[in-house]
């Protein structure tokens, strides 16, 4: 089974250009997160979507970030205007679906590396 | 609000010593508990969870993890390192409302070091 798959696998750029991430999740999963890993802290949630639809963004700083999932499959995570703060490793979760425990497994993506200069 | 805490960022140990990784967490509602395995330039990689069954949870690589509902603890151990074993591991924490599934929250992570 192929696994969570993401691109690029770095990126550089400087402060106020924009950026974009994207992912694809394991097949028939429902449910895909993207998250926020800075140097020295465990990941944070910053959106989640079931098919196509949002569940929770409440952590996404949505001036300057957006993120889609076209059609419930892959989706892309944006930046614009990127600061120097948002310099982090962006992850990409799926899981299978709500029921039974098999909802809280997430499988990880290598992500993307985010140097912001 | 739930919430990880994982006592030390760095641990070292010897190969063929005990690996003891702590985690506390807090959680107004019965948790589900993870550890969780970052190589470097990986993503993570899910060693074990613990779901409300067996206290003494057993995961991959000879990882295992004991829930303690008194402590409020879910340390992770390992009999014997292994070289291998060096890595970052991160507990995470989600609620259970009643079926309906909570976001997992991460502590900050310990990064253990295997000495020859």
């Amino acid at each position: 089974e192929a696994g969570v798959a993401q691109s690029p696998r770095y990126k550089i750029i400087e402060k106020r250009q924009s950026v974009a991430f994207w992912c694809n999740p394991i097949s028939g999963h429902a449910t895909l997160y993207w998250y926020q890993q800075i140097l020295g802290q465990g990941p944070k949630l910053l959106i989640q979507f079931q098919n196509n639809g949002v569940v929770d963004d409440s952590q996404l700083p949505k001036d300057r970030f957006s993120a889609e999932r076209l059609k419930g499959v892959d989706s892309t995570l944006k930046i614009q205007p990127a600061k120097l703060e948002d310099s982090a490793v962006y992850l990409c979760a799926s899981s299978l679906d709500h029921s039974g425990i098999a909802k809280n497994i997430q499988y990880f993506g290598a992500g993307t590396r985010l140097s912001v200069l | 609000a739930q919430s990880v805490t994982q006592l030390g960022s760095h641990v070292s140990v010897s190969e063929g010593a005990l690996v003891l990784l702590r985690c506390n967490y807090s959680s107004s509602v019965p948790p589900y508990l993870f550890w969780y395995v970052q190589y470097p330039n990986q993503g993570l990689q899910l060693l074990l969870k613990y779901t409300s069954a067996a206290t003494l949870v057993k995961g991959i690589n000879g990882f295992e993890a004991e829930f303690k509902k008194s402590e409020t603890s879910f340390h992770l151990t390992k009999p014997s390192a292994h070289m291998s074993d060096a890595a970052e591991y991160f507990c995470a924490v989600s609620e259970d409302y009643g079926g309906s599934q909570g976001n997992l929250i991460f502590g900050k992570g310990t990064k253990l070091s295997v000495k020859p």
